[in-house]
């Protein structure tokens, strides 16, 4: 049974274009969690997901960003026009519906240049 | 709303010194919490996790600690080895009803940086 998979691992985009970040829970897992992680500081919630609906997304910025987690496929988190203040490490973690433990994913790290 | 403290957050001991690693929450309304370790641009392994019913958990040369009433949980590591450096982030999952249940987001810390030398 993998893992928590991210992908990519490592992404650089330029400052406008759209950054979409991939999160692959592991098998039996119906529940997504996105945080972020800025440098030099520690993990922030964002968004809380289940299979095509969004629990609570409390943590995401008002704009440009979005995350979905359809029926089919993995959970995407993206941000559209992206700007230098949003390189950061994301990270996906994902939790069966029986237990709360989450397991999380190795995570993406965007840089913006 | 919920506030993660970690103390100090950076600590550099020679090898074999037993060390611990301190956490503190605002909110004792928790569910659990949990102990990570992360490695420089890696992702977080969990390390302990404790029920809020539970005083402690034990894994191997770990032994993390909770005192929900005071918000407070320590992570005591004993005989330390330079594989153990890395960033320890503590975690808590708040409890969401009078059910004791959550629904598993989680609340971290700043982390401690630890450094073990040879």
């Amino acid at each position: 049974n993998a893992g928590v998979m991210q992908n990519p691992r490592h992404l650089v985009r330029r400052r406008g274009q759209e950054a979409r970040l991939r999160c692959s829970p592991m098998k039996g897992h119906s529940h997504v969690y996105w945080y972020r992680q800025l440098p030099e500081e520690g993990l922030k919630f964002m968004v809380y997901l289940q299979k095509e609906n969004i629990i609570d997304e409390s943590g995401m910025p008002k704009e440009r960003f979005s995350a979905e987690f359809p029926k089919e496929g993995p959970s995407i988190l993206r941000i559209q026009q992206v700007v230098r203040g949003d390189s950061a490490a994301y990270f996906c973690a994902s939790r069966s519906r029986f237990r709360t433990e989450a397991f999380f994913g190795q995570g993406t790290r965007l840089t913006v240049v | 709303k919920q506030e993660v403290t970690q103390i100090p957050a950076a600590l550099s001991v020679p090898e074999g010194e037993n060390l611990v690693l301190n956490c503190s929450f605002t909110d004792s309304a928790i569910y659990n919490l949990q102990w990570f370790r992360q490695d420089p641009g890696k992702g977080l392994t969990s390390l302990l996790l404790i029920q809020s019913s539970q005083r402690e958990q034990t894994s191997g040369r770990l032994n993390a600690s909770l005192d929900k009433s005071s918000g407070r949980s320590t992570l005591y590591i004993a005989a330390s080895q330079p594989g153990d450096s890395a960033t320890y982030l503590c975690a808590v999952q708040r409890d969401n009803n009078a059910g004791g249940t959550s629904y598993g987001k989680l609340t971290f810390g700043q982390g401690t940086i630890l450094t073990v030398h040879p």
